[in-house]
């Protein structure tokens, strides 16, 4: 089955400066698409950003991602992050592998806290 | 305004003890779905359904029942609780179709512990 692998748990950057959160991810199908999600504290995940075309950048809210197939990842990247920022972000993956149904395969998460 | 509902939003359970979760959404979709989150683990998905009368087993089903009685709720059992069963518990609302098709809107959550 699909997978999807954020390899950092939490993120520390300080405000103003850029900060990329990494997403890879494995799967036997072609057709793809990626949703970056973000929850602030005690909130639901809410949907930040999509894409299913390669090498096409995403933006949305300052942060943007690039769907590689060929190096499968979908890495979230922003210029200059905001104490606002401050979340868990997670990755995500739909694929045929899920017979069409929709489902997501999610990534661990990762938390990025900004810093003053 | 479209959203999706859980209640109750917090629950303390005795071991052993019964727990129905529950689920309501007006976005007019027919797929749902129970995650629960844990640090670590991320979302996990515990079953879905693609509409009214339908329910299947995700990835960690084992100790949860869902029931979806109609297009708008979708809820979560669990006949004997247990400890381990301490979480938070999401439920997400999507539309049918392909994959670009597969975001999901998600509720405010569910704090269970069970003791």
């Amino acid at each position: 089955g699909d997978s999807v692998t954020q390899t950092e748990g939490l993120v520390t950057v300080t405000e103003g400066l850029p900060v990329m959160l990494n997403c890879t991810y494995q799967t036997a199908y072609s057709d793809v698409a990626f949703f970056w999600y973000v929850q602030y504290l005690n909130e639901a995940p809410k949907l930040l950003l999509r894409s299913s075309t390669d090498n096409k950048r995403t933006e949305h809210q300052g942060f943007h991602a690039t769907l590689h197939k060929s190096s499968s990842s979908f890495h979230l990247q922003k210029s200059s992050v905001q104490l606002s920022d401050s979340a868990l972000y997670y990755c995500a993956l739909s694929s045929m592998a899920t017979g069409g149904n929709n489902k997501l395969t999610f990534g661990q998460g990762t938390v990025l806290s900004v810093i003053p | 305004e479209a959203a999706v509902t859980q209640s109750p939003r917090n629950k303390v359970a005795v071991t052993g003890g019964k727990v129905t979760l529950s689920c309501n959404q007006t976005n007019n979709h027919n797929n749902m779905y129970w995650y629960r989150q844990d640090t670590g683990h991320g979302l996990r998905l515990i079953h879905y359904s693609y509409g009214a009368g339908s329910t299947e087993k995700g990835d960690i089903p084992d100790g949860y029942k869902a029931s979806r009685p109609s297009q708008e709720n979708f809820s979560l059992i669990l006949e004997l609780a247990t400890p381990s069963q301490t979480s938070v518990y999401f439920c997400a609302s999507g539309d049918a179709g392909g994959i670009n098709y597969a975001e999901q809107f998600f509720g405010p959550g569910t704090r269970l512990t069970v003791l």
